[in-house]
């Protein structure tokens, strides 16, 4: 299994332009989320999906959007980038744990700057 | 959803056990508790859950009173690779909506 692949590592965006962050995922994990950090700061949640058609918002939603049209990905859309948004930003998938609740998986992170 | 409260940072020396504590006032009967690891550059990764006492895996232990309003990670004999930023979050079987504290900051000097 690749795990979870985000796609790209590294963008730079101006101000008002748009893009995608890619996520996908190949262990059939239900659940799928986008975190983004901000530099010496925790997680924050921005959006996440509990199935395929299945979306809700996160802790700061404002200035993304999502979708989940099937199991394995879950694009993250920026409509207008903003300053604000220049962060690292992590998709995550979760399973079963062992001792019963969700354990999230982590992708290895895209950063992006936005100008 | 159970608020997490840690240590903003500690510091410790190589082959010593580093204990951190997170505090979760509210959380409730169905809640399990887990801790990640987070390195510079990475997203976090998964270390150990529990949901009662002791719980001990290859890398860590975690303690939980029986009263669970806390809980307790212990990293036997650090070395500096340990060196990351640690959180414990707070969850049911049935949590999405998983809320990240700040975390601690461990730093481990030679």
């Amino acid at each position: 299994n690749a795990g979870v692949t985000q796609t790209p590592k590294f963008q730079v965006l101006k101000t008002g332009q748009s893009m995608t962050l890619q996520c996908a995922q190949d262990m059939n994990h239900e659940y799928m989320s986008w975190y983004r950090q901000d530099p010496g700061m925790g997680l924050r949640l921005i959006h996440y999906s509990v199935g395929a058609g299945i979306t809700d918002q996160g802790e700061v939603p404002n200035g993304y959007n999502v979708s989940r049209s099937t199991t394995e990905d879950f694009p993250l859309r920026l409509l207008s980038a903003a300053p604000s948004q220049t962060s690292v930003y992590f998709c995550a998938s979760s399973y079963r744990g062992e001792a019963g609740a969700n354990v999230l998986t982590f992708g290895a992170g895209s950063r992006l700057t936005v100008l | 959803l159970a608020k997490t409260t840690q240590p903003i940072s500690m510091d410790s020396y190589e082959g010593q056990e580093v204990n951190i504590t997170c505090s979760h006032n509210n959380i409730a009967t169905n809640d399990y508790i887990t801790w990640y690891q987070q390195f510079p550059s990475q997203g976090p990764r998964f270390i150990i859950q529990g949901y009662k006492t002791k719980v001990t895996n290859e890398v860590a232990s975690l303690f939980i009173p029986a009263d669970r309003k806390s809980s307790t990670l212990s990293l036997p004999r650090v070395s500096l690779s340990d060196t990351a930023v640690y959180y414990c979050l707070v969850g049911g079987k049935w949590t999405y909506k998983y809320i990240f504290g700040t975390g601690t900051r461990l730093k481990v000097l030679a």
